[in-house]
């Protein structure tokens, strides 16, 4: 079965600052699709920035953008100039036909 | 659009009691979700469906139901509510993988229930 494992229940920045969130996960397939979601206390799931497992360029998103390592099924994400607003529960999830997600990881900003 | 819509926003049921999830979008998605996010955790898929008529088991359906009579709704029943199903549900849409897309899910704002 696949699993998804985010290893920092919480991280802190200091805004302007550089900050990367980890993320692995087990599979047999070859093929899927890697997300963060974004839930900022209004609770809304907010997709943050997509992989597909076949392209080996790591996606990149504004100030979002992931180190993908797929034979060390690793998925970590950096968010680049950090901002107040970035504040939130970020979950990575894996999927092929169904959403698998981690436990989350709470990132602070702090001014 | 509105998107995915979900009523009601909170609820408290008292234990036994039934109540149902409300679920809609407007998309013409054919993939539905629905989810329950425990406090400080992440989602956990309960029920998905593939098309109007077709549902199936997530990682943890029991003490739930749902129907897909039609494309657009997704109602997910609670029977006999006990203090366990206390959590937020997320209802969420997409299109078929088979169609090419990123079967990137969509989500409703969620429904807060209690069962004391």
């Amino acid at each position: 079965a696949q699993t998804v494992t985010q290893s920092q229940p919480e991280m802190s920045v200091q805004e302007a600052e550089t900050v990367t969130l980890s993320c692995t996960y087990d599979t047999s397939e070859s093929d899927y699709y890697l997300f963060w979601y974004k839930q900022p206390p209004s609770r809304q799931m907010i997709l943050v920035i997509r992989q597909e497992a076949y392209k080996q360029q790591n996606a990149t998103e504004n100030r979002f953008s992931v180190n993908f390592q797929k034979a060390a099924k690793s998925f970590s994400l950096k968010i680049s100039d950090s901002q107040l607003g970035d504040a939130a529960m970020y979950f990575c999830a894996y999927n092929t036909d169904k959403l698998i997600f981690g436990t989350g990881t709470r990132l602070q900003v702090f001014p | 659009n509105a998107g995915v819509t979900q009523t009601p926003k909170f609820r408290i049921l008292k234990i036994g009691q039934s109540m149902t999830l409300q679920c809609a979008q407007d998309m013409n998605h054919n993939y539905m979700y629905w989810y329950r996010q425990d406090p400080g955790m992440g989602l956990k898929l309960i029920y998905y469906s593939v098309g109007a008529g077709i549902t199936d088991k997530g990682e943890v359906p029991n003490g739930y139901n749902v129907s897909r009579s039609t494309t657009e709704d997704f109602p997910l029943r609670l029977e006999l509510a006990a203090p366990s199903q206390t959590s937020v549900y997320f209802c969420a849409s997409s299109y078929s993988i088979l169609a090419g897309g990123y079967n990137e899910q969509f989500f409703g704002p969620g429904t807060r229930l209690t069962v004391l």
